[in-house]
């Protein structure tokens, strides 16, 4: 079945470093693919997301682009803040299923000053 | 931007008894919403998916009779806990697909703790 892997955490950064949290993909046919953002006691929200083959997502600074022939979402930025701890979540939604998400187990970013 | 809500945000129960978690979609209308539970450093468990006036469709090994989901509106969606006990403890996230962008938006989430 489709499924997500993403990089175990936690990842620990100095501000203004570069990051980058791997997400790769096994899927049927050609899913979505998006990250998810949780900060600390928040609700889950969208950080994220591309629909087809070469699309890059971008938002607040980061960015990850669909990258189907090596069937990866990778998460970069180019320096982070201290601002930016959280835990982010890679998912893709198969059109196969009912808009069911996928997840990957969540990578806890700690950005140190 | 659209905007889920759930209630309570944290609850406190004795074991045997049932926990109610509402979620609103509070500025769209949901075709679809989810129920998630993450177990601490662990990513989300899909519970079941409900569609506004139809059963709940649960995914394997979620007890429906112990999880009752009521999916009652287009804004409005409870988990019922029912008979509580300690290994329910866990945090609870409710998402509902729709609105302009058909996207999945998240609740904050609600923390449960059955003593």
């Amino acid at each position: 079945g489709d499924s997500v892997t993403q990089m175990e955490g936690p990842v620990t950064l100095s501000e203004e470093a570069f990051l980058t949290i791997n997400c790769t993909y096994t899927a049927t046919g050609y899913p979505s693919l998006f990250w998810y953002v949780q900060y600390p006691g928040e609700g889950l929200q969208l950080l994220l997301k591309a629909t087809k083959a070469d699309d890059k997502g971008s938002n607040k600074g980061f960015e990850a682009t669909y990258r189907k022939e090596t069937t990866s979402f990778h998460l970069e930025k180019g320096s982070v803040q201290v601002s930016d701890s959280a835990v982010y979540f890679c998912a893709l939604r198969s059109p196969d299923s009912n808009y069911q998400l996928i997840w990957g187990a969540g990578t806890k970013l700690i950005i140190k000053p | 931007g659209a905007v889920v809500s759930q209630h309570p945000s944290w609850v406190i129960c004795k074991s045997g008894t049932s926990v109610k978690i509402e979620c609103r979609s509070l500025d769209f209308q949901a075709t679809t919403m989810f129920w998630y539970r993450q177990f601490p450093k662990q990513s989300l468990m899909l519970m079941a998916t409900s569609n506004e006036g139809s059963k709940a469709t649960y995914e394997q090994g979620v007890e429906k009779d112990k999880f009752l989901i009521n999916h009652a509106s287009l804004t409005l969606s409870t988990l019922t806990v029912t008979s509580a006990h300690p290994e329910d403890s866990s945090f609870y996230i409710c998402s509902a697909r729709g609105g302009s962008l058909d996207t999945q938006y998240f609740g904050p989430g609600t923390r449960l703790t059955v003593l």
